[in-house]
């Protein structure tokens, strides 16, 4: 089933020591986006790839950052950890065309500890 | 500045009784609006957007621009309904790309 995956599903990792998240589709879609979602809040936009192209939020940590070798793959490093960056992590795809965007599919999301 | 509400965080029914699940927004101009449903130990996924104006599994949702709101109701639950949906916006889509901005998410319970 054409899909989008993520790993691990839970990872946990240090104060201050950098963490990569990871996310893989097979859907062919040009658009990967990476979301957190802190508990009990809303999934919250981090960035976005549009092919090739990487778009930042505005109040996206610098902290943050992401990379994008293929179509397939995308990536989310978190430089150096803290305490408020536990949460979940949702990957998702969609194809966008110049006339408009699709539907997004999300992946099951990785669940990070910092401790 | 872009918001979507969710009052309730968590709605307790009983099967064959209707519900609906509150939704308001704030944007200026002209957003999309949708409802995306998590089941348990399941991905997040679409159940329905304003644009298409279809019935999926029971549930419809009706953009309401005056009220800035966009309810989701099903007249009679099922157990399988039980989930936690979230209602989403976006700009026009017409860049390629789909800014969400999500509620913090309801989550219903269907009793037997």
């Amino acid at each position: 089933d054409a899909m989008v995956i993520q790993n691990p599903r839970y990872q946990v990792t240090q104060f201050g020591k950098p963490v990569t998240l990871s996310c893989s589709q097979t859907l062919n879609h040009n658009v990967m986006y990476w979301y957190q979602q802190k508990s009990s809040q809303a999934p919250k936009l981090l960035f976005h790839y549009y092919d090739k192209d990487f778009n930042n939020e505005a109040d996206t940590p610098d902290n943050f950052q992401s990379r994008r070798p293929n179509t397939s793959f995308c990536f989310l490093d978190i430089r150096s950890p803290g305490l408020g960056d536990a949460a979940m992590y949702l990957c998702a795809t969609s194809r966008g065309t110049e006339l408009g965007s699709y539907e997004q599919y999300f992946g099951p999301g990785t669940r990070l500890t910092v401790t | 500045a872009q918001r979507v509400t969710q009052p309730e965080k968590l709605l307790s029914v009983f099967k064959g009784a209707p519900v609906e699940l509150k939704c308001n927004y704030s944007y200026s101009g002209s957003p999309e609006l949708f409802w995306y449903v998590q089941y348990s130990r399941q991905r997040l996924q679409l159940l329905l957007r304003h644009i298409s104006r279809e019935s999926i599994k029971g549930f419809t949702a009706d953009l309401n621009k005056g009220e800035t709101s966009f309810h989701l109701k099903k007249p009679f639950a099922q157990e399988e309904d039980s989930a936690m949906y979230y209602c989403a916006l976006s700009g026009p889509s017409n860049t390629g790309f789909q800014k969400l901005v999500f509620g913090t998410g309801t989550r219903l319970l269907v009793s037997p």
